[in-house]
């Protein structure tokens, strides 16, 4: 069994459409999280990092994490064309000497016109 | 991609040649990551270095080496290149330990064919 588990989609919605994306973890020292978005043929980008549990908001975009349920989301709002990627969830803990993300394999969203 | 530059961007090879992929920042990040992106696989981690001639393996190493003799510069080289190692490379840096909680910065990413 994988550490992080992502449904992989692909995820088809309409402009303007609220969409969650989510991811479970099964690692209990995961302390920190981050969603990259993923470009077509691009590196990946950081859209949002968080620690603890409870939302984060930036513009469009809210993270939640439970900890208690070992879950993540992203949600995002008034969805538009552009946001067409694949997100991947990723996450560390520090404790134990890491200093690797884990990643998620990745869910492709597509916002439809 | 803020500091962050791999080369090349695209290469086919035959199988059985070395192949090096170079990664360069101007960013002086201590930490440095290859990762391999494979449909179904998502991101897995190759080799990364946490400094000067301080590497080790990641979850998929085998067949793959690494060197870093500059902060600025980690190579990552397929000592006989094989089909199953045709994927897209990426190059991240993090500025230390500690830091890795904000995520890493990603290069651009290296599209490798064995053929």
């Amino acid at each position: 069994q994988k550490e992080v588990e992502q449904d992989p989609g692909p995820l088809s919605v309409p402009e303007g459409a609220i969409v969650s994306l989510n991811c479970t973890y099964s690692n209990s020292a995961f302390q920190y999280f981050m969603w990259y978005r993923q470009y077509s043929r691009k590196g990946p980008e950081l859209l949002m990092y968080t620690y603890s549990s409870g939302n984060k908001e930036d513009g469009r975009f809210t993270a939640q994490v439970d900890k208690s349920s070992k879950y993540i989301s992203l949600f995002i709002r008034d969805s538009q064309p552009s946001d067409s990627a694949t997100y991947l969830c990723a996450m560390i803990g520090l404790t134990g000497g890491g200093n690797k993300l884990t990643f998620g394999t990745g869910t492709q969203l597509k916002v439809e016109l | 991609d803020a500091g962050i530059t791999q080369s090349p961007r695209h290469k086919v090879t035959e199988t059985g040649t070395p192949v090096t992929l170079r990664c360069h920042q101007t960013e002086n990040h201590r930490y440095m990551y290859w990762y391999r992106q494979d449909p179904g696989h998502g991101l897995r981690l190759i080799h990364y270095s946490y400094g000067v001639k301080d590497t080790d393996k990641g979850e998929v190493s085998d067949g793959y080496s690494v060197s870093r003799s500059k902060t600025e510069d980690f190579l990552l080289t397929l000592e006989s290149a094989t089909s199953s190692q045709t994927s897209v490379y990426f190059c991240a840096i993090s500025e230390s330990r500690q830091m890795t909680i904000y995520g890493y910065t990603f290069g651009s990413g290296t599209r490798l064919t064995v053929v």
